[in-house]
């Protein structure tokens, strides 16, 4: 089945870590996407890639950073520059403008 | 800045019945909408979308009803299950980026 897969699905790390999620897609989309989402919120976009080796940033960028060599993978890594990393984390892929997204179904990072 | 927000943050309903969710957008360029489905603990499912071209979309038990005049868009899920319980969120791509705006979302209970 085509599909976007997160793993892991939950991750702990101590402050001052840097943690990198994985994010694959088999859909053949060209964009991707990283979304945060906190307790009873929407979602925020944190990074986008149109195209492999391109990306931009997104609302709240600071303190992550994400490499697109792939097509199929787009790892979002949160640095200790992230001052509130403890979130549920959501990736996503669409095959281009103006078409629904496909979600992962997230990873949960806890930082302590 | 241009936002998308919903009216509701909390909505029970008795299974059965019907139920309405609606979203208010301020973008007057946004010309798609999409809603999404999202359960605990999982990333959000695409549920329907429409375009500006149209003021009305039917799905499977759902409609997207969509007022240009006053911004403002609904869902309407028919004979609410329990299935149904759920965060629903709507979003716009905001144009032509490729960035999907997402509001805070409403969480549907449904009562048995």
């Amino acid at each position: 089945d085509g599909g976007i897969t997160q793993s892991p699905k939950y991750l702990f790390r101590k402050e001052g870590q840097n943690v990198t999620l994985s994010c694959e897609q088999n859909l053949n989309h060209d964009a991707m996407y990283w979304y945060r989402q906190d307790p009873g919120q929407g979602l925020r976009l944190i990074y986008y890639s149109q195209i492999v080796n391109d990306f931009q940033k997104g609302d709240i960028a600071e303190g992550y950073s994400v490499s697109r060599e792939k097509k199929e993978s787009f790892p979002l890594t949160v640095t200790s520059a992230q001052k509130n990393p403890t979130a549920f984390y959501l990736c996503a892929s669409n095959p281009g403008q103006n078409s629904p997204l496909h979600f992962g179904n997230g990873t949960r990072l806890t930082v302590t | 800045g241009e936002s998308v927000g919903l009216h509701l943050p909390t909505l029970s309903v008795q299974e059965g019945d019907n139920s309405i969710i609606n979203c208010a957008y301020s973008n007057s360029a946004s010309d798609y909408f999409i809603w999404y489905k999202q359960e605990s603990g999982k990333g959000p499912q695409f549920i329907i979308d429409i375009r500006s071209n149209m003021d009305k979309r039917q799905g499977q038990r759902v409609t997207v009803l969509l007022n240009k005049t006053v911004k403002h868009l609904s869902l309407q899920i028919a004979a609410t299950q329990p299935g149904d319980s759920a965060v629903y969120f709507c979003a716009d791509p905001q144009g032509s980026s490729y960035k999907l705006i997402f509001g805070s979302g409403t969480r549907l209970l449904v009562r048995p």
